[in-house]
């Protein structure tokens, strides 16, 4: 079976430009994470979905970022304009939930460069 | 500032050693998972405990959840070059599988 998938696996951009993450979430899953990952700050939540719908962007930094979730196999993170201090590894993570414990299968991770 | 907080924050030994890795918080979670992360990939779950006082063992890896569910520990025994990588505990709080990452402990095991 695909476990989450995620694209691309690197970018570069230089700051100011638009960055756009994809992720496929498992199929059958029903809820959906973002994360960024940085040496100072760990692993921190971002946005969850749940059955398309967002729960909790409270974990979104600013207005630059933003979420979307048009249908149950597919999901964005977009960063309009980017910074340097957006610089990290953003991973994209699903999970059945189907008792409030379970498993959150995590993708490979998108490392993002903003110069 | 962390809600979680794991100590050690390195941790370099040789192969056959024993470990202990601590995760604490002052808040109470409903569950607590524990990760192993390789480079260039994301978090593998390895449990998840969500009793006060529960302890699961996989392997030579034994977990324990804390009493009040404010913190846990991860022992490994024996440990072996393979189980090298970043240990990741995250804290549950509510049905809709919202985790509370803590700051990771960075295990490199020497043959």
């Amino acid at each position: 079976d695909a476990g989450v998938i995620q694209s691309p696996r690197h970018e570069v951009t230089e700051m100011g430009q638009e960055v756009t993450l994809r992720c496929k979430p498992i199929s059958g899953h029903n809820s959906l994470f973002w994360y960024r990952q940085t040496m100072m700050r760990g692993l921190e939540l971002l946005i969850y979905f749940n059955n398309n719908v967002p729960i909790d962007d409270s974990g979104m930094p600013e207005d630059r970022f933003s979420a979307k979730m048009p249908n149950a196999s597919f999901s964005t993170l977009k960063i309009q304009p980017s910074e340097p201090r957006d610089s990290a590894v953003y991973f994209c993570a699903s999970s059945p939930v189907r008792s409030g414990t379970d498993t959150q299968y995590f993708g490979p991770g998108t490392r993002l460069t903003v110069l | 500032t962390q809600l979680l907080e794991q100590s050690p924050q390195f941790l370099s030994i040789q192969e056959g050693e024993n470990l202990t890795v601590y995760c604490n918080s002052s808040s109470v979670f409903s569950s607590l998972q524990w990760y192993r992360q390789e480079p260039g990939e994301g978090p593998v779950l390895l449990v998840t405990v969500v009793t006060g006082g529960e302890v699961k063992k996989l392997k030579r890896l034994t977990f324990q959840f804390g009493d009040a569910r404010k913190d846990s520990s991860l022992h490994i025994t024996a440990a072996q070059p393979g189980d090298t990588g970043l240990y990741l505990c995250a804290g549950g709080v509510n049905n809709f599988n919202k985790f509370y990452f803590g700051s990771g402990t960075k295990l490199n095991v020497k043959p």
